[in-house]
């Protein structure tokens, strides 16, 4: 069985500041993760993959997750928050989605 | 660029109403997919198929069906919605993972949602 959880329902973090959100999960496989981002009124867009070629995975608009297989952890992150990137990220086993986290970048 | 489009983006239907929601992607894809998002529950896979006329159950299929009968659509159909079935659905599709069973899961595609209110 395969399962996902996110900590963190809010993140707010200040316009430059690190962007970390928190992913963890379970498989009883090898697994698929993904990272997916929600803007407002639009559908979900793939931010980045992980599919066991590498563990650091670089994403889109500067995001970047590591693997971490001991701490079965996928977390997301970005050196800068930037304005735009206020959104909702999904992280993802397989079809399996986390409850999903909002960030908000403070100017 | 991938498409996938979802027939409505805003419906309001009656208690009782049969609903079909319609999602028609343009890549070629063997995988659909239907979820509704819910806030503070994230996505929740209803349905899935992974080729025409395949469909296999998500995690909350009760009270939903669907049809696959050419490639590119998949409809989600509710026999008669009810007011907890207000939600946003969302369809996605995906291209099969080679070499890994057809239920094997790849990127997903999403349309742009349907915004569903059963009064």
């Amino acid at each position: 069985a395969q399962s996902v959880t996110q900590l963190g329902s809010h993140v707010s973090v200040s316009e430059g500041a690190l962007v970390l959100l928190r992913c963890n999960y379970s498989s009883s496989v090898p697994p698929y993760l993904f990272w997916y981002v929600q803007y407002p009124n639009q559908g979900l867009q793939l931010l980045l993959k992980y599919t066991s070629a590498a563990t650091l995975v670089k994403g889109i608009n500067g995001f970047e997750a590591e693997f971490k297989k001991s701490e079965t952890s996928f977390h997301l992150t970005k050196p800068s928050a930037h304005m735009s990137d206020a959104a909702e990220y999904f992280c993802a086993v397989s079809d399996i989605f986390g409850t999903g986290t909002r960030l908000t970048v403070i100017p | 660029d991938v498409k996938v489009t979802q027939s409505s983006r805003y419906l309001v239907k009656r208690t009782g109403e049969k609903v079909f929601l319609e999602c028609v992607q343009d890549m070629d894809h063997e995988n659909m997919f239907w979820y509704r998002q819910d806030p503070g529950l994230g996505l929740r896979l209803i349905y899935f198929s992974y080729d025409v006329k395949m469909k296999e159950k998500g995690d909350i299929p009760e009270g939903y069906s669907v049809s696959r009968e050419k490639k590119e659509r998949f409809s989600l159909i509710l026999e008669s919605a009810s007011t907890n079935q207000t939600s946003m659905y969302l369809c996605a599709s995906s291209p099969r993972l080679k070499g890994r069973g057809v239920l094997a899961k790849n990127i997903q595609y999403f349309g742009a949602g349907t915004r569903l209110s059963v009064l």
